[in-house]
């Protein structure tokens, strides 16, 4: 079974700059997370969907953060404009949708460098 | 609010010897535990979860867990280390009010030669 997949793996871009990053999850799961993770600590949640529909997005920074995931499949994570503090590995995962006690599954991540 | 200490930033241990690695936590009803090991330049990978029964939950590469409620604490376990368990670990709760994983700060675990 494939697991999650992340494009791309490293980006470095200029602050005030766009980035965007695609997930796609393990097939049939509903449920698709993007987590932020700063050096030196845990990840945190950032966005949960559910098919195509945001379940929490209560610690996403709305004011420069998007994503979507419009066909309750794969999903794409926007920041614009990139702020230094960004810098993070950007982790998407994924779980079957049903119950709290499922396992979520993780993507390699991207690494994200803000100059 | 629900929280996760790891209280040791990293565990040092000799291949071949025991290795523990401490989780406690602080959530408002039942606790589900997780334990994931994170490599250089990868994702997290899920190594065992507690959810009911057992207080001793076994899980991947030879590593478990003992969930003890008096405590709050789910603390990873391996009898006998190798030197490519040298990884970061985090520990994360969950309970039924929410599918957000809170995650520990990790331990990063070196097994020495």
């Amino acid at each position: 079974e494939a697991g999650v997949a992340q494009s791309p793996r490293y980006k470095i871009i200029e602050k005030r700059q766009s980035v965007a990053f695609w997930c796609n999850p393990i097939s049939g799961h509903a449920t698709l997370y993007w987590y932020q993770q700063i050096l030196g600590q845990g990840p945190k949640l950032l966005i949960q969907f559910q098919n195509n529909g945001v379940v929490d997005d209560s610690q996403l920074p709305k004011d420069r953060f998007s994503a979507e995931r419009l066909k309750g499949v794969d999903s794409t994570l926007k920041i614009q404009p990139a702020k230094l503090e960004d810098s993070a590995v950007y982790l998407c995962a994924s779980s079957q949708g049903g119950t709290f006690q499922e396992t979520q599954y993780f993507g390699p991540g991207t690494r994200l460098l803000v100059l | 609010a629900q929280s996760v200490a790891q209280p040791e930033d990293q565990v040092n241990v000799a291949e071949g010897n025991p290795l523990t690695v401490k989780c406690t936590y602080s959530v408002s009803g039942n606790p589900y535990l997780f334990w994931y090991v994170q490599y250089p330049n990868r994702g997290l990978q899920f190594l065992l979860k507690y959810i009911t029964g057992d207080n001793l939950v076994k899980g991947s590469y030879g590593f478990e867990a003992e969930f003890n409620k008096s405590q709050t604490s789910f603390h990873l376990k391996k009898p006998s280390a190798l030197v490519s368990d040298s990884a970061l670990y985090f520990c994360a709760v969950r309970t039924d009010s929410s599918y957000k994983l809170i995650f520990g700060s990790g331990t990063r675990l070196l097994v020495r030669p």
